[in-house]
């Protein structure tokens, strides 16, 4: 099992460019999830996909788009960067959301747009 | 709405320190909690949980115990080690789709 794995690990972009940010799960999780860490901030959600077929935005949801390509894959995508857009960028899933529901965590992209 | 509030950090303790790390929470009904720890260029992973008032999560010497009455969750170890250096995080789920996450407490440990 390898969990929930993100593609790329690092990358640069720069004003204006655009990119996709890769999830996949293989624990058969039902819900998906993107968030953004900056430093100070916490955890913040992007959008979110509580199962196959469905998408909501979170609480910082401008500037990005996602699709729920299948139940494992959940991709996030900058149409046109920005340098506020800096960050570290999570993928998580979780079998059960709500009570009990514990997420699991991709390792993150780290995202510099100049 | 649902919010966690962690104390604020850095953290900084000599190695076999006692650790506690205040957290309290406010929800409507009766969530779930956690706590989840970060290591340096990692993404998060579960630490310990609690699904119902007075459980005790524990794991890796870490305790956590559900106090409804204060509506808090504090983590406790009772000798950190330098490996322990890490950001902590908060966390609750409640009825929604969508958890809910402190802030996060950086952890530093010295030799």
């Amino acid at each position: 099992n390898a969990g929930v794995t993100q593609t790329p690990k690092f990358q640069v972009l720069k004003t204006g460019q655009s990119m996709t940010l890769q999830c996949a799960q293989d624990m058969n999780h039902n819900s998906m999830y993107w968030y953004r860490q900056d430093p100070g901030m916490g955890l913040r959600l992007i959008y979110y996909s509580a199962s196959e077929g469905t998408t909501d935005k979170g609480e910082v949801p401008n500037g990005y788009n996602v699709s729920r390509l299948n139940k494992r894959e959940f991709s996030l995508r900058l149409e046109s960067a920005a340098p506020s857009q800096t960050s570290v960028y999570f993928c998580a899933s979780t079998q059960l959301p709500g009570l009990a529901g514990e997420q699991f965590f991709g390792p993150g992209t780290r995202l510099t747009v100049l | 709405g649902d919010s966690v509030t962690q104390m604020e950090g850095p953290v900084t303790l000599s190695e076999e320190a006692f650790l506690t790390i205040n957290c309290t929470y406010t929800a409507t009904g009766y969530p779930s909690l956690f706590w989840y720890v970060q290591y340096p260029g990692e993404g998060l992973q579960l630490l310990l949980k609690a699904t119902k008032a007075d459980d005790k999560g524990s794991n890796k010497g870490f305790e956590a115990t559900y106090r409804k009455e204060t509506t808090s969750f504090h983590l406790e170890k009772g000798s950190v080690q330098v490996s322990d250096s890490a950001v902590y995080f908060c966390a609750l789920t409640g009825g929604s789709y969508i958890p809910t996450f402190g802030r996060g407490t950086s952890l530093i440990v010295h030799p």
